[in-house]
């Protein structure tokens, strides 16, 4: 079965740069969106088709794909964009897949 | 205004069976692809099933096939979930997500718990 690969854990200072990578065989291929999951909450959509946003995300977030890995990006980081974040794809014949979620810490 | 809204959970003893409803309103339901998403205990993200618009295309994850069936009725503007043969590592929070074009999970739940415990 097809598997994404996510660093269980970032930490990024206040006002920097966090990167969390999603690995896949021959991800580049596929259209990965990215997912931000706060405590007690439901997911909330944050880029699609690799690097989309959806209206009312802050242009801080953006995203990548090529090759086996699709980056999410978080430039300026705040407070606020801590939380779990879920990379997934659709893969042909088996369907959606989420990839294991990063941990994002702003120290 | 989009919602979808799950219920049907709870707790049910391992070999149990629990249906899941997530009801949906604010959007044309039946020009929509769904799915269901748990979520375990301090776990990640695990999709569990997907149906076509008009229920004719349906996929399950390993985990739950022959077990678990997923269902919909457009006139009820409703998806199912029918959870037979229930073990302990169902337990998890199901989120039933509206599915945009086959690119992404536009609209979630706020989530069913079930519980598998005796």
């Amino acid at each position: 079965s097809y598997e994404l690969t996510q660093p269980p854990s970032v930490s990024v200072s206040p006002g920097q740069t966090a990167s969390i990578t999603c690995s896949g065989d021959k991800l580049g291929d596929k259209y990965v969106c990215w997912y931000q999951q706060k405590p007690g909450q439901s997911p909330v959509l944050v880029i699609y088709q690799d690097g989309k946003r959806p209206s009312g995300i802050p242009e801080r977030f953006s995203g990548s794909n090529s090759g086996n890995t699709a980056t999410l990006t978080i430039s300026g980081t705040l407070a606020m964009d801590e939380g779990d974040y879920y990379c997934q794809a659709w893969v042909i014949g088996t369907a959606w897949v989420f990839g294991g979620g990063t941990k994002v810490t702003v120290l | 205004e989009v919602q979808v809204v799950e219920s049907g959970g709870g707790l049910v003893q391992p070999g149990g069976s629990l249906r899941l409803s997530c009801a949906a309103s604010g959007f044309a339901f039946s020009n929509y692809s769904l799915n269901w998403v748990r979520q375990a205990p301090g776990k990640g993200l695990e999709w569990v099933s997907y149906i076509s618009s008009r229920g004719s295309t349906i996929y399950y994850a390993d985990s739950v096939r022959g077990r678990f069936t997923i269902s919909r009725d457009n006139a009820r503007n409703s998806l199912y979930l029918q959870m037979n043969s229930l073990r302990a590592e169902d337990t998890a929070v199901y989120y039933c997500a509206r599915e945009h074009v086959g690119v992404y999970f536009d609209y979630w739940g706020q989530g069913t718990l079930v519980t598998v415990s005796s």
